[in-house]
């Protein structure tokens, strides 16, 4: 069965630094999400993106965010200049259309 | 915007025992139902979901039951194994919509 991937599994950074999370969607899915979970709380939505835009985005996801389509499999996430309130996991998940959303194993961020 | 309040935070049961959790949401355009089952560091698995044309949708010994007239839905588990341990999401969204709204979680215990 066909699952989002994610990569790195952990990633850790110092204050400031720029990092790119990144996710590979399941194939014929064309609607992507970003989520992040700090440690114990729940899901929180970030952004969603078809069609090559952002169609909608939480109030976390400020300037410091950016999302990009590079190709045709991968989705990014770039937080530009990391912050130590930024330490979370990032789960990507993707749905095709009329369907639910599948999300990826997580990358955990970790801002030293 | 969707508010997704979840309860308990905490519940152990018996193992045998029958496992409820409760959610309720704010707005009423909500219409598709998930709920995630997360295992420590693992990705949010879906196990169930209902919409709001159906007040109960049962797989297995997992079920789902929706009042949408009072604005809440429950996720109940039956005979419950040691596997059934995790921390249990539940969500909300207009189908189609965008983002999913996630309650903040109960972490099922199930005591052998």
């Amino acid at each position: 069965e066909p699952e989002v991937t994610q990569t790195p599994s952990h990633q850790v950074t110092q204050m400031g630094q720029e990092v790119i999370l990144r996710c590979v969607p399941i194939s014929n899915h064309l609607y992507f999400y970003w989520y992040r979970q700090i440690l114990g709380q729940k899901v929180e939505f970030l952004v969603s993106f078809y069609n090559n835009e952002i169609s909608e985005k939480s109030e976390i996801f400020d300037d410091q965010f950016s999302v990009e389509r590079p190709d045709g499999s991968n989705f990014t996430l770039k937080i530009r200049s990391t912050k130590l309130e930024d330490s979370a996991m990032y789960f990507c998940a993707s749905r095709a259309v009329a369907d639910t959303q599948y999300f990826g194993p997580g990358t955990r961020l970790t801002v030293l | 915007g969707e508010n997704v309040e979840q309860h308990p935070s905490t519940l152990s049961v018996q193992e045998g025992d029958s496992a409820v959790i409760k959610c309720t949401y704010s707005d009423s355009a909500s219409n598709y139902f998930p709920w995630y089952k997360q295992e420590l560091g693992k990705r949010p698995q879906l196990i169930i979901d209902i919409r709001s044309n159906v007040g109960e949708k049962k797989d297995q010994r997992i079920a789902v039951t929706l009042n949408k007239t009072a604005k809440h839905f429950s996720l109940h588990i039956t005979e419950t194994q040691p596997e059934d341990s995790a921390v249990y999401f539940c969500a909300a969204t207009l189908w189609g919509n965008e983002k999913l709204t996630f309650g903040t979680g109960t972490r099922l215990t199930i005591i052998p």
